[in-house]
């Protein structure tokens, strides 16, 4: 099947600082990706939809100049959690289809964010 | 209330039991699809049950789907200690079959050797 990569795996910051998650679809051209938050013990929540080639789509609630996405090639998205605060300590989740039309959606292994 | 509410929150059963989790939803679907996640990991997809179906299995899996109570259920037959994890159903927007998913909460499943 189709493979969504994820990197870092894991990242510790400290407060203030920015970490950028990548999400890299290794097999396929996607042309929308999303990402997704997950607490501890909790389900996943869609934070935006990545296009490529012009600007995410963010759900209500996420604040889109403290998560910057960008989805710069067919193959790449990237989310940039700008000016980390622990709240925003989480498990960030990807997932990519390769084609607008497929129903199956393939998920990336998961970035956890610890931010000291 | 959420989409996709699941029960229960948890259960944990022997090696050989089976393992039943329900999944309600409040709008109309297309689809609606189930996914594993191992502890601290991604998404694994199990199965999508189409709104015309009723019934689908896989393996070990058996799903069923009964939109007039807009709910459905995940049966694991056999269950084995590596199907620890936690379980989630998901619906694509209201009128779409694919693309951003709503997930249900989630059932933790803990299977004892």
């Amino acid at each position: 099947g189709a493979v969504v990569s994820q990197h870092p795996s894991r990242v510790i910051c400290k407060s203030g600082t920015s970490v950028k998650i990548e999400c890299r679809s290794l097999d396929f051209q996607a042309t929308t990706m999303f990402w997704y938050r997950q607490f501890p013990k909790q389900s996943l929540m869609l934070m935006a939809t990545s296009n490529e080639g012009s600007k995410a789509t963010y759900e209500q609630g996420v604040e889109k100049d403290k998560f910057l996405i960008n989805h710069a090639s067919l193959t790449l998205s990237t989310l940039t959690v700008t000016s980390a605060h622990p709240e925003d300590s989480s498990f960030y989740i990807c997932s990519a289809s390769p084609g607008q039309d497929q129903e199956t959606q393939y998920f990336g292994p998961g970035t956890r964010l610890l931010v000291l | 209330s959420q989409q996709g509410e699941e029960d229960p929150q948890a259960l944990s059963i022997q090696e050989g039991e089976n393992a039943t989790m329900n999944c309600s939803y409040k709008t109309s679907i297309n689809n609606l699809q189930w996914y594993r996640q191992n502890s601290g990991r991604g998404l694994v997809h199990l199965i999508l049950i189409r709104s015309n179906e009723r019934e689908k299995h896989s393996g070990r899996l058996r799903v069923t789907l009964d939109t007039s109570k807009k709910s459905s259920s995940l049966l694991i037959t056999a269950s084995r200690a590596a199907d620890t994890a936690s379980y989630f159903c998901a619906t694509p927007n209201r009128g779409t079959s694919y693309g951003k998913l709503t997930f249900g909460q989630g059932t933790i499943l803990t299977v004892h050797p």
